[in-house]
């Protein structure tokens, strides 16, 4: 079984600040973590994956992600928010070996402001 | 690279009709998916296919949704009929390889509204 917990529905923070978005999962093989993004009226776009390779993970757009096993975390933060970053932000995981059966957390809305 | 393309991006229709979203994977890509998003429910899987076949179509809510997937390039889902609780966001998305491990790759979506 795999689960992925959005600890926050909303985040705000202003512009220039750091970003936080926190996700904590459930699984019971190896996971592979994933984060997406979604622009108002857009489609997902993946920021980043984390496949048991290197535990930090570099994604698009200067957010990263850290993966720590002990305490079944895997934060998204980026250390300067943009207006442009405003938009719903989904923490996936699978735990199957393959992407085909992925569980999505219910989103965290990131609203930045000036 | 043209991405997933979704068809229509929007869809108005009125309760009893039938409604069909099309949906393009990107090429090479050998399995695809059909989710729906609302804001009660969240993102939801419908079905995925695998080189065309179906493999799990747990998902699709009832006997009035149907999708088919007739070759690599081409997958279509149905609703007949259309009701107004149908109304949400429907995207379709394939997967492949990127970075040497799969990763599923969404289209636009299809925002339907049933009146």
């Amino acid at each position: 079984a795999q689960s992925v917990t959005q600890l926050d529905s909303h985040v705000s923070v202003s512009e220039g600040t750091p970003v936080l978005l926190r996700c904590n999962y459930s699984s019971s093989y190896s996971p592979s973590l994933f984060w997406y993004v979604q622009h108002p009226n857009k489609g997902l776009q993946l920021l980043l994956k984390y496949t048991s390779a290197a535990t930090l993970v570099k994604g698009i757009n200067g957010f990263e992600a850290e993966f720590k096993k002990s305490e079944t975390s895997f934060h998204l933060t980026k250390p300067s928010a943009h207006m442009s970053d405003a938009a719903e932000y989904f923490c996936v995981v699978t735990s199957t070996g393959t992407a085909s059966k992925l569980t999505f957390g219910t989103g965290t809305r990131l609203q930045v402001t000036l | 690279d043209a991405g997933v393309i979704q068809s229509p991006r929007h869809e108005v229709t009125e309760m009893g009709q039938e409604v069909t979203l099309r949906c393009k994977p990107i090429s090479g890509h050998n399995s695809l998916f059909w989710y729906r998003q609302t804001m009660m429910r969240g993102l939801e899987l419908l079905i995925y296919f695998n080189n065309n076949v179906p493999i799990d179509d747990s998902g699709m809510p009832e006997d009035r949704f149907s999708a088919k997937m007739p070759n690599a390039s081409f997958s279509t889902l149905k609703i007949q009929p259309s009701e107004p609780r149908d109304s949400a966001v429907y995207f379709c998305a394939s997967l492949g390889l990127a970075g040497g491990t799969d990763t599923q790759y969404f289209g636009p979506g299809t925002r339907l509204t049933v009146l």
